[in-house]
């Protein structure tokens, strides 16, 4: 069975500062990994994937997040936080030899304080 | 290019109503899913079409939920007869190929009271 977790409902964090918010997943097989954000009112936006290569996978927006097989995460960061950050962060993951769906997690409201 | 569009953004039925979602993806787009967000939980999938064909639905709740996606295009989800717990965000998603990025709808917000 596939699944992910987000373990943190809510992240506060300064306007400037680092961000991370963290993602672990299930999978059989190897994973294809997925950051997507939510603004207010809108659909969900994809920030990056990681599919195969480095480990280190830069999307939109000056996110990045790395894939880390051993401990089965894949945190989305950036270096410094914008206030228009704020919105709501889902990770998704599916199997790559299995069905063609997404499963994502219960999402983390990023908040960035100015 | 259009992004999805669902109709209604918003909708609030009596329990034991029906009511029917619409997707309309984008252009050109064969695969076209459903997601559906009960408040505070994950983003669950619900079924997942290829063109008019029902690649996978093994994510439907139950029989009161029908999609169809006649001819291809749009699709539909109807909930008949709705209930509590079918309260949620109801969100279509497409794309043209495996592993490109999914587009996603703003989603329908349907309440049931």
């Amino acid at each position: 069975a596939q699944s992910v977790a987000q373990p943190e409902d809510q992240v506060n964090v300064a306007e400037g500062n680092p961000l991370t918010v963290k993602c672990t997943y299930s999978v059989s097989g190897n994973p294809y990994l997925f950051w997507y954000v939510q603004y207010p009112n809108r659909g969900l936006q994809f920030l990056l994937k990681y599919i195969t290569g480095d480990n280190l996978v830069k999307g939109s927006y000056g996110f990045e997040a790395e894939f880390n097989k051993s401990q089965t995460s894949f945190h989305l960061k950036k270096p410094s936080a914008l206030v228009s950050d704020s919105a709501l962060y889902f990770c998704a993951v599916r199997d790559a030899a299995g069905a063609n769906t997404l499963f994502f997690g219960t999402g983390t409201r990023l908040t960035v304080i100015p | 290019e259009a992004g999805v569009t669902q109709f209604p953004s918003h909708s609030v039925i009596e329990k034991g109503q029906t009511v029917t979602l619409r997707c309309d993806p984008i252009s050109g787009h064969d695969n076209l899913y459903w997601y559906r967000r009960v408040m505070g939980k994950e983003i669950k999938f619900l079924l997942h079409f290829v063109k008019e064909s029902k690649q996978d639905e093994s994510g439907m709740p139950n029989n009161r939920f029908l999609a169809e996606r006649t001819g291809g295009t749009y699709s539909t989800l109807k909930v008949q007869p709705a209930e509590l717990e079918d309260s949620g965000v109801y969100f279509c998603a497409s794309r043209r190929v495996d592993n490109s990025p999914l587009h996603f709808g703003n989603g329908t917000r349907l309440t049931v009271t």
